[in-house]
């Protein structure tokens, strides 16, 4: 398995413009959660999937941002319009969670998006 | 709501001296406690992990304690090596119980921690 893949790496935009962060799971995974990391907030849980579904959005910032997750393999973050304190990087994570105390719950990351907002 | 604080933010030890990071946790339910590593521009990697059964966990040079009275976990490194240098994560979640937010993974604010040649 390739493991947790997203894309871009990088994106340099500028203020008001949209940006989508894409992310595609390990296969099997029924858990998959958006993370924003910055050196003063750290890493912070923006939303999480399970089996497609928003279970919490709480940490999403804003009505800026939204995520979808269409089917099993794919989801997207998206911001519109984008701000200069969104500057951070993205990173997505996967879990497959058994529902007993084996192995449960371990996240496997993506190499994250590092979004510049000039 | 659910939060995980971490101490210390920053700690420097001498290589082969001993390093340990604490974490305290508010969800009393919380049973998962994940440790992550992250190397400077790579992505966070689990390192070891204990469960509310078990008091402690050991792997190699690294540890971890549970407290689940006091609510909170430490994470022990012992004879320090250069390639511990790195940004430390601990995080608490609850696992085995299918309600909606009961697995979300919150994370501490982090521990950068360098080993001295």
């Amino acid at each position: 398995d390739a493991g947790v893949i997203q894309s871009p790496r990088h994106e340099v935009t500028e203020m008001g413009q949209e940006v989508t962060l894409r992310c595609k799971p390990i296969s099997g995974h029924d858990y998959l959660f958006w993370y924003r990391q910055t050196m003063m907030r750290g890493l912070e849980l923006l939303i999480y999937f399970n089996n497609n579904v928003p279970i919490d959005d709480s940490g999403m910032p804003e009505d800026r941002f939204s995520a979808k997750m269409p089917n099993a393999s794919f989801s997207t973050l998206k911001i519109q319009p984008s701000e200069p304190r969104d500057s951070a990087v993205y990173f997505c994570a996967s879990s497959l969670e058994t529902g007993s105390y084996s192995g449960a719950n371990v996240l496997t990351f993506g190499a994250g998006s590092r979004l510049t907002v000039l | 709501g659910e939060n995980v604080e971490q101490h210390p933010s920053t700690l420097s030890v001498q290589e082969g001296d001993s390093a340990v990071i604490k974490c305290t946790y508010s969800d009393s339910a919380s049973n998962y406690f994940p440790w992550y590593k992250q190397e400077l521009g790579k992505r966070p990697q689990l390192i070891i992990d204990i469960r509310s059964n078990v008091g402690e966990k050991k792997d190699q040079r690294i540890a971890v304690t549970l407290n689940k009275t006091a609510k909170h976990f430490s994470l022990h490194i012992t004879e320090t090596q250069p390639e511990d240098s790195a940004v430390y994560f601990c995080a608490a979640s609850r696992v085995g119980i299918r309600h909606s937010s009961a697995s979300k993974i919150i994370f501490g604010s982090g521990t950068r921690l360098s080993i001295r040649p």
